[in-house]
């Protein structure tokens, strides 16, 4: 049964002080890692793919990495708008998507 | 681009009675995917459907239900609703079949009582 596991469950941070997420996963032939921000009300807003050990993926603030066992949402100078929960999901030989239950961020000014 | 849209946004129902949900993916998305989203379980893949097939089913009991239509637009079904079908049900699209790159829309909130 493929597993995914975030971390910490809340974070808060001061505008500017960079820090990083932590996504554990098991899963059997993985097809893909992905990563989501969603804000309260809304759905989940698709942020990056990836496929296999040793990619990495930027957007403006945010870079993704990716090992055989873990992926990390890294965060450079947050601002307050990037305060949202983040959530990771895989995707094994089913194409079944397993989610972690987020990471809530705030962002404070 | 249009997003995706889904109504109604918010329903409230019975225990027992059925509801239908609705879904119309991004232009030229062939796949739809369902979720139910609880704080207690957090986000859930009930099924994908691409090309008005259905394509996986994730572990939900047969009272949920779904179908595409041959536009792509989706729809999907819960008989008999019991008080912990009360969620947040969201579709997703995507071009191809499986999870890579969907978008979500913004979800109906159910609430039976």
């Amino acid at each position: 049964e493929d597993q995914v596991t975030q971390s910490p469950e809340a974070l808060r941070l001061q505008e500017g002080e960079s820090s990083s997420l932590n996504c554990s996963y098991t899963v059997s032939g993985l097809r893909g890692l992905f990563w989501y921000r969603q804000d309260p009300g809304k759905g989940p807003e698709f942020l990056f793919t990836l496929y296999s050990a040793g990619e990495e993926k930027e957007k403006e603030r945010l870079k993704a990495t990716l090992t055989k066992k873990e992926s990390f949402l890294h965060i450079t100078a947050p601002k307050p708008e990037d305060s949202a929960t983040y959530l990771c999901a895989v995707s094994g030989g089913s194409y079944i998507p397993t989610f972690g239950r987020g990471t809530s961020l705030i962002v404070h000014p | 681009k249009a997003g995706v849209t889904q109504t109604p946004r918010y329903l409230i129902k019975t225990r027992g009675q059925q509801v239908t949900l609705s879904c119309s993916p991004i232009s030229g998305h062939r796949s739809v995917s369902w979720y139910q989203q609880t704080p207690g379980q957090g986000l859930q893949f009930l099924f994908e459907y691409f090309s008005e097939t259905q394509r996986n089913k994730g572990n939900f009991p047969g009272r949920f239900s779904g179908r595409q239509f041959s536009n792509s637009r989706s729809e999907m079904n819960v008989s008999t609703l019991e008080l912990g079908d009360s969620a947040l049900y969201l579709c997703a699209s995507s071009f191809d079949r499986g999870p890579d790159e969907q978008y979500f829309g913004p979800g109906t909130r159910l609430t039976v009582t």
